[in-house]
């Protein structure tokens, strides 16, 4: 079945540093979805992508969709204490399934 | 701001044992989804329902599992014979294709 890798899997940076976690595809994607999961929660939609080479922004968070439709990152600039968590991508893997990536797990020390 | 609701927040049930686990989806959403999550793990996709009837569903939705909208604002999983690998948390999704879904808190089922 189709699958979506993410890396890096874990990621410990500074307070202020960015950070960068991509999303990679063998086949070509209808669309792009990410996701926040806090620790002890529950995946929170942040965005989804359509367009071949869309990129969006919410605040510190950008959000870019490849030229091919075959991966995706999001950049945080400036990281906070906040921003702690795992950051999935999902891809629609069939009409109504979408397909978690296997996500990044972020620690921003203080 | 509308939300999933789960129920219950936990549950602790016998090898064997079957559990029933509870969602009220977003009101004016059709589509709806259960995944589930291995401690640590990633999130699985486990079945969509549109329309009153499954959408689509994984391979780890075999014949233990099923689903019901029993009264039009419920959304059940049912796991028929609970194995200790079903241990995982729960979530319950809801979804109107425009955005991306919208996931309640989860069930942590705990299989002993």
């Amino acid at each position: 079945g189709q699958q979506v890798m993410q890396i890096p899997q874990y990621q410990h940076v500074q307070e202020g540093e960015d950070f960068t976690t991509y999303c990679n595809s063998s086949t070509t994607l209808s669309n792009i979805q990410w996701y926040k999961q806090r620790p002890g929660g529950h995946p929170v939609f942040l965005i989804q992508l359509v367009k071949s080479g869309e990129v969006k922004k919410q605040k510190r968070l950008t959000f870019q969709f490849g030229e091919a439709k075959k991966n995706s990152s999001l950049h945080i600039t400036a990281t906070q204490t906040t921003d702690v968590g795992t950051y999935f991508c999902a891809a629609l893997g069939g009409t109504y399934k979408y397909i978690f990536g296997t996500g990044t797990r972020l620690k921003v020390l203080a | 701001e509308p939300e999933v609701t789960q129920t219950p927040s936990h549950q602790v049930t016998q090898m064997g044992q079957e559990v029933i686990l509870r969602c009220v989806p977003i009101s004016n959403h059709l589509y709806f989804y259960w995944y589930r999550q291995i401690l640590g793990q990633k999130v699985e996709f486990l079945v969509s329902f549109y329309n009153n009837e499954i959408s689509e569903k994984s391979e780890i939705f075999d014949d233990q599992f099923s689903v019901e909208r029993p009264d039009g604002s419920n959304f059940t999983l049912k796991i028929r014979s609970t194995k200790l690998e079903d241990s995982a948390m729960y979530f319950c999704a809801s979804s109107d294709r425009i955005e991306g879904a919208f996931f309640g808190q989860g069930t942590r089922l705990t299989v002993v």
